[in-house]
Formats: C-alpha cells, sequence, structure tokens
C-alpha cells in the first residue's frame, strides 16, 4: 500500500531558528498536505498543495509539491515557542479515493 | 461555524468488552472519515461514510465498523476489544463532494484505553 516517509522524526532547535521537514512517497499524489497536532487535539490543517511545483506560503510557513509528485518539503522561518507540536505530511491520491495516507510525524521542540 | 464533535472524549474499557464512539461533522458536511492513531503506526484510516453509505474502507480487522445517520452524524464500534486497539480515534468531517480534494477538518478524538 501507499507509505510516506517523513523526516526528520524530530527537531529541537532555537526560538528565530528555520525548520526544514519534508515527506517522500513510494506512489504519486495528486494533493499533499501539512497539518499541525497540538496534544489533546486533532490535526489542523496548515497548508494545501494541489499541483505539482506549486510553492505556497502561510504566514512564516512555506510548502512546496514536488515535480515528481512523490514528494513535499514544510518550511518555517523564524520559528516561535508556539510553533511547538506535531507536523504531519498527508497525501491525498484523488478520484474516488477518499481516504488520506499520513506521514508519522515531525515532533518539533522550539526553546525560547 | 461549530467544529467537529466527538464523544466521548475518553474512555476506558477491558478486553473482551465494545465500545461505541461518536462523532458529529461541520454542520452542512456529508462526508466522515474515522482515523485510528497511535504511536508506533501513526495515523491510518478506518473508513468513510458519505450519504449514509461507505465509501471507502481501510485496512482493518471486521471488528472495527462504521455507520452514517441521515442527519450525516456518524458512529464507529469496535467489538472484542484487544489492547491493541488502545489508540486516538480521530474523525475528519469534510463535505464530500466528488473532484479534487476535499478538505478534512478534524476532530479532538476519544482516547480509548483498553485495560
Amino acid at each position: 500500500g501507499q507509505q510516506l516517509n517523513q523526516s526528520p522524526q524530530s527537531m529541537f532547535i532555537q526560538e528565530g531558528e528555520d525548520v526544514s521537514m519534508n515527506c517522500t512517497s513510494s506512489s504519486i499524489f495528486n494533493t499533499w498536505l501539512w497539518y499541525k497536532q497540538d496534544p489533546g487535539e486533532g490535526p489542523v490543517l496548515l497548508i494545501a498543495l494541489y499541483k505539482a511545483g506549486e510553492l505556497t506560503s502561510n504566514g512564516r510557513l512555506t510548502a512546496q509539491f514536488g515535480i515528481t509528485r512523490k514528494d513535499s518539503f514544510l518550511n518555517i522561518s523564524a520559528s516561535i515557542p508556539s510553533d511547538v507540536g506535531i507536523y504531519f505530511c498527508a497525501g491525498h491520491s484523488g478520484g474516488s479515493n477518499y481516504k488520506l495516507t499520513f506521514g508519522k510525524g515531525t515532533l518539533l521542540t522550539v526553546n525560547p | 461555524k461549530a467544529g467537529v464533535t466527538q464523544t466521548p472524549r475518553y474512555l476506558i474499557k477491558t478486553r473482551g468488552q465494545q465500545v461505541t464512539l461518536s462523532c458529529s461533522p461541520i454542520s452542512g458536511h456529508r462526508s466522515v472519515s474515522w482515523y485510528q492513531q497511535t504511536p508506533g503506526q501513526g495515523l491510518q484510516f478506518l473508513f468513510e461514510y458519505f450519504s449514509e453509505t461507505q465509501r471507502n474502507k481501510g485496512n482493518f480487522p471486521g471488528r472495527f465498523s462504521g455507520r452514517q445517520f441521515s442527519n450525516s452524524r456518524s458512529e464507529m464500534n469496535v467489538s472484542t476489544l484487544e489492547l491493541g486497539d488502545s489508540a486516538l480515534y480521530l474523525c475528519a468531517s469534510s463535505p464530500g463532494r466528488r473532484g479534487p480534494y476535499n478538505e478534512q477538518f478534524f476532530g479532538p478524538g476519544t482516547r480509548l484505553t483498553v485495560l
């Protein structure tokens, strides 16, 4: 079945630093998504990417849909303490398949 | 607009029992998806319902089942609970329209512990 490899598994950074994480897949996705999950809550959508090569920003967050449609990355610039959480990539293959395939997540810790 | 609500938030059961979890989607949304989240396996898709019909199903045993009512509220049931069923069960609501991806909005989840 489809699998997403997300890296790194965890990151410890200082406030103000930039962060980069990525996901690779063994198969093609038509949509790439990045979610953030805080403790005790469900994932919240940060950025959605719909076209290969697309680069999209949401405030300090920037994500790109890889040209091969098998990868995506997320950058966070000038990190702040509230960026702490688990970040997930997810892929959607489209068509009549309505499920999301998730990466295992990147745990981000920001030291003030 | 109210978000996705899930009840109960926490549940403790023993092996062999069964459990029913409930999800109320965002008003106007007709699709409800269920996911299981565990530290080892991450987020895994269980099934998706639209207009009271199951449209997609993940690779889970038949002990996991669900249904959707005419008001789009959904329930999932796990019978003959096993220790490995301990997890956070997440429900996601979506408009469910065919075509390009419809954004899924997640509820806070139900934390199930099986003793």
